[in-house]
């Protein structure tokens, strides 16, 4: 399972633009580049999945290089309900001949966003 | 469509009391998993299960068994708690079939605090 390297915590404040980046050096062909979002007393939520380049949606963006050693989730003008933990996730989660392959969370980057 | 639901939301056990953790989903999942998370932690895998009647260890499954008897529930089971698994439970779900063969993420419930004393 590929390991993930991820930054413990980051400040901002309201209407800048964040990204998180994760490290995944020893990503393999076929996993995919999954972030979850988790507020305190709840269950993580996902956010975006990527397997190359960068895929957008109405939350965020997921920036992956050519060599996908590393992600970068990128969130545009976070207010003060973006403060959370978000995960990233490397891995292909899906039942194969050679068996089901699980995924890890980390600690994940605790996000604080300021007034 | 409540997605994916535990209970109870608390407990407070007693040291060698025995006890259950009902997770529901109504996603059709074919995958379902246990995980806990302690203070300061990530989330750690305890069991999964790959289809019904299946189940599989995870990460830190000792002091725990789970049962797979229908497609739309797990259950955690602790024969004999101890203060050591004190923590949040999650359970989460994920993969429908008819969506094809692809990398789809896991649904997570809202948790169960659990306390042993």
């Amino acid at each position: 399972l590929a390991k993930t390297t991820q930054p413990i915590s980051m400040d901002s404040y309201e209407g800048q633009e964040v990204n998180i980046t994760c490290s995944h050096n020893n990503i393999a062909t076929n996993d995919y580049i999954t972030w979850y979002q988790q507020f305190p007393s709840q269950g993580p939520r996902f956010i975006i999945q990527g397997y190359k380049t960068k895929v957008t949606n109405e939350v965020a963006s997921l920036f992956i290089p050519a060599d996908r050693k590393s992600s970068t989730l990128s969130l545009p003008r976070v207010s003060l309900s973006d403060t959370a933990v978000y995960y990233c996730l490397v891995g292909d989660a899906r039942v194969r001949g050679s068996g089901y392959s699980t995924l890890t969370f980390g600690k994940g980057t605790m996000l604080l966003v300021s007034p | 469509n409540a997605g994916v639901t535990q209970t109870p939301k608390f407990r407070v056990l007693k040291t060698g009391q025995s006890m259950t953790l009902l997770c529901a989903q109504d996603m059709n999942h074919e995958y379902m998993y246990w995980y806990r998370q302690d203070p300061g932690m990530g989330l750690r895998l305890i069991h999964y299960s790959v289809g019904e009647g299946t189940t599989a260890k995870g990460e830190v499954p000792d002091g725990y068994n789970v049962s797979r008897l229908k497609k739309q529930n797990f259950l955690l089971g602790l024969e004999s708690a101890a203060p050591s698994q004190t923590s949040v439970y999650f359970c989460a779900s994920s993969y429908d079939r008819e969506r094809g063969y692809s990398n789809q993420p896991q649904h997570f419930g809202d948790g169960t605090r659990l306390s042993i004393l």
